[in-house]
């Protein structure tokens, strides 16, 4: 149980254009969702943390306007890289949590996303 | 602020060989801790998490402990198999449903 799913698994696309990258929670309600993004050989970076049908919580130095992260049930979790530059390019990873399993976060497979 | 630190970023060893990893953090304040692994531009999968009132998980061939006050957690794979080659995260929570502070891992290679 506890499988998070993400969809595109890779997108390309091309620079000043939008993409959108979707986290479902397939067995379970999640409590909160957050995504995340990691540069090559780093660490998982926190972008946003978001709970359902609220605001997301964004991390110092992520910009909110350029990342739009739409939380619209307890499955689905969507981020937006809007106006998207070659520096954008990365994998973005998301996860999940729900209190009947103490909180452990479950994470989907990642999305490359390359801006060319 | 939390850091969490995993040393050497890569080790490689033999077919067979028992290892451990080890993870330390700054502020032992933390709710739970988990390990997960990373093949290369897949996501994370948990192998193990632990509660802050624990002091080890075992689940199959691997042994994760954790000393709170020291800081310290430590991952152990018995007899290591060319498919636990991955790289090894470790990450701990502060609160409830906080966020999880990352190592940046360590890229563990199994050689047959």
């Amino acid at each position: 149980g506890a499988v998070v799913s993400q969809h595109p698994s890779r997108v390309i696309c091309k620079s000043g254009t939008s993409v959108k990258i979707e986290c479902r929670s397939l067995d379970f309600q999640a409590t909160t969702m957050f995504w995340y993004r990691q540069f090559p050989k780093k660490s998982l970076m926190l972008m946003a943390t978001s709970n359902e049908g609220s605001k997301a919580t964004y991390e110092q130095g992520v910009e909110k306007d350029k990342f739009l992260i739409n939380h619209a049930s307890l499955t689905l979790s969507t981020l937006t890289v809007t106006s998207a530059h070659p520096e954008d390019s990365s994998f973005y990873i998301c996860s999940a949590s729900y209190r009947g399993r103490n909180y452990e976060q479950y994470f989907g497979p990642g999305t490359r996303l390359t801006v060319t | 602020k939390q850091e969490v630190t995993q040393i050497p970023a890569a080790l490689s060893v033999p077919e067979g060989e028992n290892l451990v990893l080890n993870c330390s953090f700054t502020d032992s304040a933390i709710y739970n801790l988990q390990w997960f692994r990373q093949d290369p531009g897949k996501g994370l999968t948990s192998l193990l998490l632990i509660q802050s009132s624990q002091r080890e998980q075992t689940s199959g061939r691997l042994n994760a402990s954790l000393d709170k006050s020291s800081g310290r957690s430590t991952l152990y794979i018995a007899a290591s198999q060319p498919g636990d080659s991955a790289t090894y995260l470790c990450a701990v929570r502060s609160g409830a449903n906080s966020k999880l502070t990352f190592g940046k891992g360590i890229t563990l290679s199994v050689r047959p």
